[in-house]
């Protein structure tokens, strides 16, 4: 069946510095993948999402490419704010019915 | 534009009793879910619907039921409630196109029913 792997947190980061939340996956066929952030007391919301191999989805500074030599989504942004503090998914999607398979979450915490 | 809305937002209850989670969506979206986030996991499907009168079993349906009367609500319900799912529960839609291609849409949640089973 399908899963997702993502590292696991929580990661605590000083504002300005460098993320990566890696984020592997087993699929059969050929998933789109996605990052979903749930900030505090809230929902989920799509992050950013890649539909096919080499694809890079970006959004607020975040990105991530699908490599599907390595089975991998993984989140990076450059410069990181006490705003991004979070919890990061990464979900693959599949079928007519687009159903989603997340992975377990990833806490982000930015500090001044 | 309310987009998805979920009632109550919290909710005890004692064991074997029942109750509905509402989810009304006002995005004139075709699919509709329903998950479950327990602490420290990820969200795990428990029904889905891809349109009026139509509903189909996810990952972890066992001690639930839905219906899809309109498109616009997705109720779940709990019959004999369980400490097992005490959870925080999502409903979310989708607008279910196939433009970009299977499993390409973007769903969007509303923000959750804790609900706690004593």
């Amino acid at each position: 069946g399908n899963s997702v792997t993502q590292m696991e947190g929580p990661v605590t980061l000083s504002e300005e510095a460098f993320l990566t939340i890696n984020c592997t996956y087993t699929a059969t066929g050929y998933p789109s993948l996605f990052w979903y952030v749930q900030y505090p007391g809230e929902g989920l919301q799509l992050l950013l999402k890649a539909t096919k191999a080499d694809d890079k989805g970006s959004n607020k500074g975040f990105e991530a490419t699908y490599r599907k030599e390595t089975t991998s989504f993984h989140l990076e942004k450059g410069s990181v704010q006490v705003s991004d503090s979070a919890v990061y998914f990464c979900a693959l999607g599949t079928g007519t019915a687009s159903k989603l398979t997340f992975g377990t979450g990833t806490r982000l915490q930015v500090t001044l | 534009n309310a987009g998805v809305t979920q009632t109550p937002k919290f909710r005890i209850l004692k064991i074997g009793q029942s109750m509905t989670l509402q989810c009304t969506q006002d995005m004139n979206h075709n699919y509709m879910y329903w998950y479950r986030q327990d602490p420290g996991m990820g969200l795990k499907l428990i029904y889905y619907s891809v349109g009026a009168g139509i509903t189909d079993k996810g990952e972890v349906p066992n001690g639930y039921n839905v219906s899809r009367s309109t498109t616009e609500d997705f109720p779940l319900r709990l019959e004999l409630a369980a400490p097992s799912q005490t959870s925080v529960y999502f409903c979310a839609t989708g607008g279910g196109g196939l433009a970009g291609g299977l499993g390409t849409d973007t769903q969007y949640f509303g923000p959750g029913t804790r609900l706690t089973v004593l």
